[in-house]
């Protein structure tokens, strides 16, 4: 079973902090993504990355930044978070082959 | 570009009623059709897929068709249980682009 595991379940920051949020895959999939969700919008694309150190911007990169200096892990940076970053965020991963994507449980951040 | 609209919730219904949650969708290629679910407090679990035209994905008593001339991929079961409250996401995604397209969610809860 492909199994991806985030950092954190839950976590409170306060604004202007920078907040690192991490996503490991098991599975050596090439591609990992992180997205945001909201109430009402589903899920949003932030950043994804093809392979290691390769990274492209989603719908929504203003804000963040991502990390993958090894192909099993993605970081998610909030440089200075403010309050509507507060949400739900997922990674998920898979194979450049495939098109299906498998996702983590799950960041909860509350921004202050 | 693509995109997904699925129907609003929430859904509520009795235990062993019918459920559909209408999903179409626009595409410019030949995407492949998912449902996602989402329990409480967890991440999205890929519930079914279809890859082509007329196939049927089926999953835990869920079934949906891939309908090109309708664009729809509605999810269907005939008899939910508790167990199946949960929000539910419709998504597609092109094997030559890299981020999936998802729906807004719709939100069953299923009553004893």
């Amino acid at each position: 079973d492909v199994k991806v595991t985030q950092s954190s379940r839950y976590l409170v920051k306060r604004t202007g902090e920078k907040v690192f949020l991490e996503c490991v895959q098991d599975m050596d999939h090439e591609n990992m993504f992180w997205y945001r969700q909201d109430p009402g919008l589903g899920l949003r694309l932030i950043y994804f990355s093809y392979d290691v150190k390769m990274k492209e911007k989603g719908d929504i990169p203003e804000g963040y930044s991502v990390s993958r200096e090894k192909k099993e892990r993605f970081s998610l940076i909030l440089e200075s978070a403010s309050t509507n970053q507060t949400s739900m965020y997922l990674c998920a991963s898979r194979l450049t082959a495939l098109v299906t994507q498998y996702f983590g449980p799950g960041t909860r951040l509350l921004v202050l | 570009g693509n995109s997904v609209t699925q129907m609003e919730g929430p859904v509520t219904l009795s235990e062993e009623a019918f459920l559909t949650i209408n999903c179409t969708y626009t595409a410019t290629g030949y995407p492949s059709l998912f449902w996602y679910v989402q329990y409480p407090g967890e991440g999205l679990q890929l519930l079914l897929k279809a890859t082509k035209a007329d196939d049927k994905g089926s999953n835990k008593g869920f079934e949906a068709t891939y309908r090109k001339e309708t664009t729809s991929f509605h999810l269907e079961k005939g008899s939910v249980q508790v167990s199946d409250s949960a929000v539910y996401f419709c998504a597609l995604s092109e094997r030559n682009n890299n981020d999936m397209r998802f729906g807004a969610g719709t939100r069953l809860t299923v009553k004893p």
